[in-house]
Formats: C-alpha cells, sequence, structure tokens
C-alpha cells in the first residue's frame, strides 16, 4: 500500500531536549515536505526536499533542521525544542513526473513541548 | 508572495442542501490548484487539481472548478459523511525548486447535518 509513514504520532517533550520525527515514504517520490499544522494559521510549509541531498526553506524553518540521506526519509530534527513548536506536523510526498505533483500527507505528529 | 484566502471560514448544510466553498488566490503564475479533505486527527487527502482557467474536475458530489483569481468546490446534496474541513493549496510557476512548495488556505470547516 502506497503511503507516508510518521513515527511517533504523539510526543510530549521538555524544553530544550532534542528530537527526531521521522518520516518514511513507499512510493518513490522525489519531493518530499513537512509542515506544522496550528488553529487559525492553517498548513505552513518548514522545509521541503526536491531529492536527496536537496533541500529549501519553507514560510517557517526557524527552529528546524531536515537532512535527506534517502530517497524514502526525511526526518525533521528539533535541535532545542520550545514550547510555541507545540503543534500538530505533518509529512507529505510528491512527484512531478507527467506534470502533475500531488502530494500525499501522513497521518500527523501531534507534539507537545512543555 | 503567495497567498490563499479561504471563505467561509464555517459552513453548516442539512443534508441534501447544495452549496460552495470558495478559495482565492494571489500568486505570480499558477502551476496547480490543489483541493483536499481533511478528517479530525488525519492528514490531508487530496481530492483535485485544476491546472488552467475553466477547468473543472468532479467527484462523486464534488465538482470543482477555477478561473484566473479563485476556485470553487461545488458540493451537490451533500451527506453527513461529507462533513469535514476542506483545504485550498496552491503552487507557483516560480522555477524548478518551486514544485516542492505549496500555499495553503485556512480552510473551510463544512457540517452536513442530517
Amino acid at each position: 500500500e502506497a503511503q507516508v509513514t510518521q513515527n511517533p504520532r504523539y510526543l510530549i517533550t521538555v524544553t530544550g531536549k532534542k528530537l527526531t520525527v521521522t518520516c518514511s515514504q513507499n512510493m518513490n517520490h522525489e519531493y518530499m515536505s513537512w509542515y506544522r499544522q496550528d488553529p487559525g494559521l492553517g498548513l505552513r510549509q518548514i522545509y521541503y526536499s526536491m531529492n536527496v541531498e536537496v533541500t529549501d526553506k519553507g514560510d517557517v524553518p526557524e527552529g528546524y533542521k531536515v537532512s535527506r540521506k534517502e530517497k524514502r526519509n526525511f526526518p525533521l530534527i528539533l535541535e532545542s525544542p520550545s514550547p510555541n513548536q507545540t503543534s500538530l506536523y505533518f509529512c507529505a510526498s510528491s512527484s512531478p513526473g507527467q506534470g502533475r505533483n500531488i502530494q500525499y500527507f501522513g497521518a500527523g505528529t501531534r507534539l507537545s513541548v512543555l | 508572495e503567495d497567498q490563499v484566502t479561504q471563505s467561509p471560514e464555517a459552513l453548516r448544510l442539512q443534508e441534501g442542501e447544495s452549496s460552495s466553498l470558495n478559495c482565492s488566490y494571489t500568486v505570480s503564475g499558477l502551476r496547480g490548484l490543489f483541493w483536499y479533505r481533511q478528517d479530525p486527527g488525519k492528514g490531508p487527502e487530496f481530492l483535485f487539481t485544476l491546472y488552467s482557467a475553466g477547468e473543472e474536475k468532479e467527484k462523486e458530489r464534488l465538482k470543482a472548478t477555477l478561473t484566473k483569481k479563485e476556485s470553487f468546490l461545488h458540493i451537490t446534496a451533500p451527506k453527513p459523511e461529507d462533513s469535514a474541513t476542506y483545504l485550498c493549496a496552491v503552487q507557483a510557476d516560480a522555477g524548478g525548486t518551486s514544485y516542492g512548495k505549496l500555499t495553503f488556505g485556512q480552510g473551510t470547516i463544512l457540517t452536513v447535518h442530517p
């Protein structure tokens, strides 16, 4: 089954404790993205990657890091989480082939930073 | 800067009462406009992509249309299972790396009462 898998689904942590949210896709997609979703602000893109070792900032990259060492994986790293990073996070993947670039989303990771 | 505005923020309908959701956008050059459905606690689920003004797409009770400034999602004879948040997003035609970037509106929360 084609899917984007995020782990963990729920995470509670404390300020300053480094964490990683993993994302994996099995569709051989070139593009992968991370979004955060907050009430009243909608979905905002954090980072995206066009392929292995190629990444670019989205609209809200501050406080986040990403890496793309393999095509299927795109982890999101919070080096020193702060309470304002409490949010619902989504990973997505897509392929620009045939002129279509439909992004397929994971189920989400709900993060609380205390 | 790309901008997407959706209206209304929330819409309550009776079962069978047809209506439309609006997505107004400002983008330097439109590569594609996307509609997604999001159920509570889940990731957005792809519905439609529209690429050029005048284009229409249909799926069951949903029909999406596109002009040069806005898109409509028409819902005909809705059922309670159509209740969800509907998200609109645009992708700008701004060079190769822009393929990975989507700008979302804040969504319309649709509730259909039996």
